[in-house]
């Protein structure tokens, strides 16, 4: 069974701040990861994943999420908040092997102050 | 890749109607999922494929819920006499089986198909 908890359902940032967005899994196999953005009335997109090769992993519009074993978690940050980045963030696993069928937190809305 | 496409983006329907949906995967693409999404919540797993296979249902999809991927290219989903609690995004994606280029398990999603049951 997997589950994610991302802590936290908004967060608040002023422009070129730092972002960090939580996630910790929950996975009785090794899991692969990813986080997904959402903007308002759209689908997923991906933004990075990791698939246990390197343990930083860089996506686009510059976050990168570290996955850390020892603490269940992969949190997603980004050093320079700007305001395109006010969306709503998903963690999701997915088993190694198997229907890899996606399992998603209940997301992070992101806010960027100006 | 030309991206998933989902039809039609927005739904209203009264109680107790039938509507169906349909996803048009990315054409090289072997494996569709279909996900619910309602607000305020991440997605939830529904069913997937396997070309034309439909390999898993979750508990989700009840007896009114019914899909299909006939010819493995695109799906549908039916809901037979609709409930206002199944008013929900509906979101559809597909993946490629096999490793490729690194995109290995990325799942690729459609806009997704807004339901509003009145």
């Amino acid at each position: 069974a997997q589950s994610v908890t991302q802590l936290g359902s908004h967060v608040s940032v002023s422009e070129g701040a730092l972002v960090l967005l939580r996630c910790n899994y929950s996975s009785s196999v090794p899991p692969y990861l990813f986080w997904y953005v959402q903007y308002p009335n759209q689908g997923l997109q991906l933004l990075l994943k990791y698939t246990s090769a390197a343990t930083l992993v860089k996506g686009i519009n510059g976050f990168e999420a570290e996955f850390k074993k020892s603490e269940t978690s992969f949190h997603l940050t980004k050093p320079s908040a700007h305001m395109s980045d006010a969306a709503e963030y998903f963690c999701a696993v997915s088993p190694f092997m198997g229907r890899r069928a996606l399992t998603f937190g209940s997301g992070t809305r992101l806010q960027v102050q100006p | 890749d030309t991206g998933v496409s989902q039809d039609p983006r927005h739904k209203i329907t009264k109680r107790g109607q039938n509507v169906t949906f349909r996803c048009d995967p990315i054409s090289e693409h072997n494996r569709l999922y279909w996900y619910r999404q309602t607000l305020g919540q991440g997605p939830e797993f529904l069913t997937y494929f396997q070309n034309e296979a439909q390999l898993e249902k979750s508990r989700l999809l009840s007896d009114r819920f019914s899909a299909e991927r006939p010819k493995g290219s695109f799906s549908t989903l039916e809901i037979q006499r609709t409930e206002q609690g199944d008013s929900a995004m509906y979101l559809c994606a597909s993946s490629p089986n096999i490793q490729r280029e690194g995109r290995i398990h990325e799942q690729f999603f459609g806009p997704g198909t807004r339901l509003t049951v009145l």
